[in-house]
């Protein structure tokens, strides 16, 4: 079935530093790609998106392209800060059918990340 | 703040119990989606409610259930509940029905024990 693999963390990185999170997807179909962040003690907060191969999502400073020839999604930030710490999730939907009816959503087991100044 | 609430923040109780519970949406969402986060499991979509009726259905336990009422909130039944149902369970909400865009209330945090 549909699912999305992540690399693990945690990651640690100093500020101004490049960030790349990885994630890449197995899909029957062609499913819309996601990145979500989650601060602590927060709900998630949808970061970026893209639906259809090619599409860059941008949002903050993060960007991912989504690239069906390597069936990845990776996170990218050329210079992260000190408020960028959090947990970032890579997501996939899966379309069931042009009702949107039984759709279904995974994520990834999400990567932590810190930045340090 | 996403304007998404759900009550309570924490919730307490012993094994075999039943608990509720409850998700407002986003004012104008019609679209309500449940997930639970654990350790073990991950971040999993239980189930989602557009507009009063059930919509899609991930992986959600026979002995959970859901409903989503005319005013639009949620509640998500959690029944015969056991230690592993332990777990932060969030509820989301989205203008339509296709996942898109969903902002995600703060969470209820359900300890069993």
């Amino acid at each position: 079935g549909d699912s999305v693999t992540q690399m693990e963390g945690p990651v640690t990185l100093s500020e101004e530093a490049f960030l790349t999170i990885n994630c890449t997807y197995t899909a029957t179909g062609y499913p819309s790609l996601f990145w979500y962040v989650q601060y602590p003690g927060e709900g998630l907060q949808l970061l970026l998106k893209a639906t259809k191969a090619d599409d860059k999502g941008s949002n903050k400073g993060f960007e991912a392209t989504y690239r069906k020839e390597t069936t990845s999604f990776h996170l990218e930030k050329g210079s992260v800060q000190v408020s960028d710490s959090a947990v970032y999730f890579c997501a996939l939907l899966y379309t069931a059918g042009v009702t949107n009816t039984g759709n279904q959503f995974y994520f990834g087991t999400g990567t932590s990340l810190t930045v340090i100044p | 703040d996403s304007g998404v609430t759900q009550t309570p923040k924490h919730l307490i109780t012993a094994t075999g119990q039943r608990v509720t519970l409850r998700c407002s949406p986003r004012s104008g969402d019609l679209s309500v989606y449940w997930y639970q986060q654990s350790l073990d499991q991950g971040l999993q979509f239980l189930i989602q409610y557009y507009n009063g009726e059930e919509r899609a259905k991930g992986n959600i336990l026979e002995r959970f259930s859901a409903q989503q009422f005319p005013d639009l909130h949620s509640e998500l039944n959690l029944s015969s509940l056991e230690l592993g149902d332990s777990a932060l369970y969030f509820c989301a909400s989205s203008v339509g029905p296709g996942f898109n865009e969903q902002y995600f209330g703060p969470g209820t945090r359900l300890t069993v024990t």
